[in-house]
């Protein structure tokens, strides 16, 4: 079993720039969660989805930000147009159950 | 929905004393409490989980203690070691679907040699 998967593990961007993190969860695991770690508001929930399904987006930010599930072994999380203060790190995790594992993260730098 | 409060949010101690992280939830439906660890630059890993139908729940050097009446529960680290540094996160989720837990804050636990 690889884990979950996220890519890329670091993405320096400028401001203005579209920006797009990828998971792959898994195999078997039926929910997906997009998660945005700072110091100043720790884990940060933003999005989950039931097989394939989104089911909450409440904790998405703001428009910029979007996700999408096209299958169960792939997840995006997108924002267009990328701020500074989106800068942060951004996990993926997958769950069957009570079996919850994290991606290694994506630590994004929008300069 | 559920809130969970987590102190202190940083924790300093010698090599071989205790620490102890302690948690509070508000939604008395809760019924699953993980703990997760994060070292340094890596992903959030579980190290031990308490059900409500039991009080207390010890694996080596770690325990959990939960009081649902309080509504909180506790992470209990004995004889700590320089490698248990790390930010710690509760958790506390309610049954049905797939245990989405909702996070404390996390405390930055440093142990010093």
């Amino acid at each position: 079993d690889a884990g979950v998967i996220q890519s890329p593990r670091h993405e320096v961007t400028e401001m203005g720039q579209e920006v797009t993190l990828r998971c792959k969860p898994i195999s078997g695991h039926d929910y997906l969660f997009w998660y945005r770690q700072t110091m100043m508001r720790g884990l940060e929930l933003l999005i989950y989805f039931n097989n394939n399904v989104p089911i909450d987006d409440s904790g998405m930010p703001e428009d910029r930000f979007s996700a999408k599930m096209p299958n169960a072994s792939f997840s995006t999380l997108k924002i267009q147009p990328s701020e500074p203060r989106d800068s942060a790190v951004y996990f993926c995790a997958s769950s069957l159950g009570q079996r919850y594992t994290f991606g290694s993260g994506t630590r994004l730098t929008v300069v | 929905g559920e809130n969970v409060e987590q102190h202190p949010s940083t924790l300093s101690v010698q090599e071989g004393d205790s620490a102890v992280i302690k948690c509070t939830y508000s939604d008395s439906a809760s019924n699953y409490f993980p703990w997760y660890k994060q070292e340094l630059g890596k992903r959030p890993q579980l190290i031990i989980d308490i059900r409500s139908n039991v009080g207390e729940k010890k694996d080596q050097r770690i325990a959990v203690t939960l009081n649902k009446t309080a509504k909180h529960f506790s992470l209990h680290i004995t004889e700590t070691q320089p490698e248990d540094s790390a930010v710690y996160f509760c958790a506390a989720s309610k049954p049905g679907g797939s245990y989405i837990p909702t996070f404390g804050r996390g405390t930055s636990l440093i142990v010093h040699p």
